[in-house]
């Protein structure tokens, strides 16, 4: 059993456009993450979620929204794409604040 | 914020040698250290980590050794093979629950 999934893995799409990419964990964690990984292997927090609220919001763009309907899932929702947006998009969950992070598989969005 | 900083960037070693990976943070109040390795085209998958409270810990090939005065922590890879190449993710989690990772290292195994 998958214990973090994200969908889809690939997402091409062109500038302008709004798409969604969803995470699910099935480890009862309470909270979730999105990571953005770029072109140079960087892994930088995005957004991050506790029982349903969120509890950091780092400096990325207002076109970012994450949505969470229920604790096992955190989807990210992007407006208005733009060229820079090309990036590996990792889901990430963890028990709490000091055990091991969990990743997705990843997606792969490429901006054209 | 938290500031982590990861050397050497790339890494080159002969199968069989020891490979070492070091990262240095800034806030003192830090109190978990994994460290990540991240395969080619795949998620990045905690292999070892290391808390305050312990200055080194060993699984098999992998150590990890931490000194909280000079805020630096080591991975220590021995006997390398090819399937260790990869890209390897020092973290921090300070106080505000969360992770911060180092840039990575690209670490290659020559047979």
């Amino acid at each position: 059993d998958t214990a973090v999934s994200q969908t889809p893995k690939y997402l091409v799409t062109q500038m302008g456009n709004d798409k969604s990419i969803k995470c699910e964990q099935n480890l009862g964690h309470d909270t979730m993450y999105w990571y953005k990984q770029d072109s140079k292997k960087f892994l930088k927090i995005m957004f991050s979620y506790n029982n349903k609220e969120l509890i950091i919001n780092e400096t990325v763009p207002n076109r970012f929204s994450p949505k969470s309907p229920d604790k096992a899932h955190l989807n990210l929702h992007i407006n208005s794409l733009e060229l820079g947006d090309s990036a590996v998009y990792f889901c990430a969950s963890s028990q709490d604040s000091n055990t091991e992070a969990f990743f997705g598989q990843g997606t792969r969005l490429t901006v054209v | 914020g938290e500031n982590v900083e990861q050397h050497p960037s790339t890494l080159s070693v002969q199968e069989g040698d020891s490979a070492v990976i070091k990262c240095t943070y800034s806030d003192s109040a830090s109190n978990y250290f994994p460290w990540y390795k991240q395969e080619l085209g795949k998620r990045p998958q905690l292999i070892i980590d290391i808390r305050s409270n312990v200055g080194e810990k060993k699984d098999q090939r992998i150590a990890v050794t931490l000194n909280k005065t000079a805020k630096h922590f080591s991975l220590h890879i021995t006997e390398t093979q090819p399937e260790d190449s990869a890209v390897y993710f020092c973290a921090v989690l300070p106080y505000g629950n969360k992770l911060v990772f180092g840039a990575g290292t690209i670490l290659r195994v020559k047979s």
